[in-house]
């Protein structure tokens, strides 16, 4: 079947720039996760979904990143006034239910911020 | 504080020798403990979870309380073997999860 989806692949913008990264996740997953790869830093955990419970934003490293799942499906996030340091890859994982034992992760949206 | 680490960021063996690819964690309650891989070009993917005690590709991964370790080991490795590892610590608090990696491990397997 389909995995999780996201989009754009690449993004490019200007410093000060918004933008919308967008994530799909599997038909059926009630649990959605975004997380940052980013050079030195490795794999960071932004926010986390589950159902239509308040979602844990404890990840996002400030208040110019914020995030929703509308229908609880489909995921944006939103970066506002980007700055160079948020250049890195940005991964969405879904799982079936919280507390499974497997996350899928789609293929990243690769943000260069000039 | 809530810790993975991998102390090697490349790691590079002939086809056929044996790989061990450490991972060390830090957590006071019971670990869930996960190997993701990444090939290239592809997705981050799920290699396998210390629960189920399964030899995935050959790989097989012990939890060692006493060491607070996970290592990753294959008796023969392959050139197909050649990605990125990341070694990853579950965490569920107040009705939230999330899993916490390692810096991962580049493996090479030459020819």
């Amino acid at each position: 079947g389909a995995g999780v989806s996201q989009s754009p692949s690449n993004k490019v913008t200007e410093k000060g720039k918004d933008v919308e990264l967008r994530c799909d996740p599997i038909s059926g997953h009630t649990a959605l996760y975004w997380y940052r790869q980013s050079l030195g830093q490795g794999l960071e955990f932004l926010i986390y979904f589950q159902g239509n419970s308040a979602p844990d934003k404890s990840g996002l490293p400030s208040d110019r990143f914020s995030a929703e799942r509308t229908g609880g499906s489909v995921s944006t996030l939103t970066i506002q006034r980007t700055q160079q340091e948020d250049s890195a890859v940005y991964l969405c994982a879904s799982s079936l239910a919280a507390g499974a034992n497997e996350q899928y992760f789609g293929p990243g949206t690769r943000l260069t911020v000039t | 504080a809530q810790r993975v680490t991998q102390p090697e960021k490349l790691l590079s063996v002939f086809k056929g020798a044996p790989v061990e690819l450490k991972c060390n964690y830090s957590y006071s309650g019971s670990p869930e403990l996960f190997w993701y891989v990444q090939y290239s070009r592809q997705r981050l993917q799920l290699l396998l979870r210390h629960i189920s005690r399964e030899s995935i590709k050959g790989f097989t991964a012990d939890l060692n309380k006493g060491e607070t370790s996970f290592h990753l080991k294959k008796p023969f490795a392959q050139e197909e073997d050649s990605a990125m590892y990341y070694c990853a610590l579950r965490l569920t608090q107040g009705g939230s999860e999330k899993l916490v990696f390692g810096k991962g491990t580049k493996l090479t397997v030459n020819p």
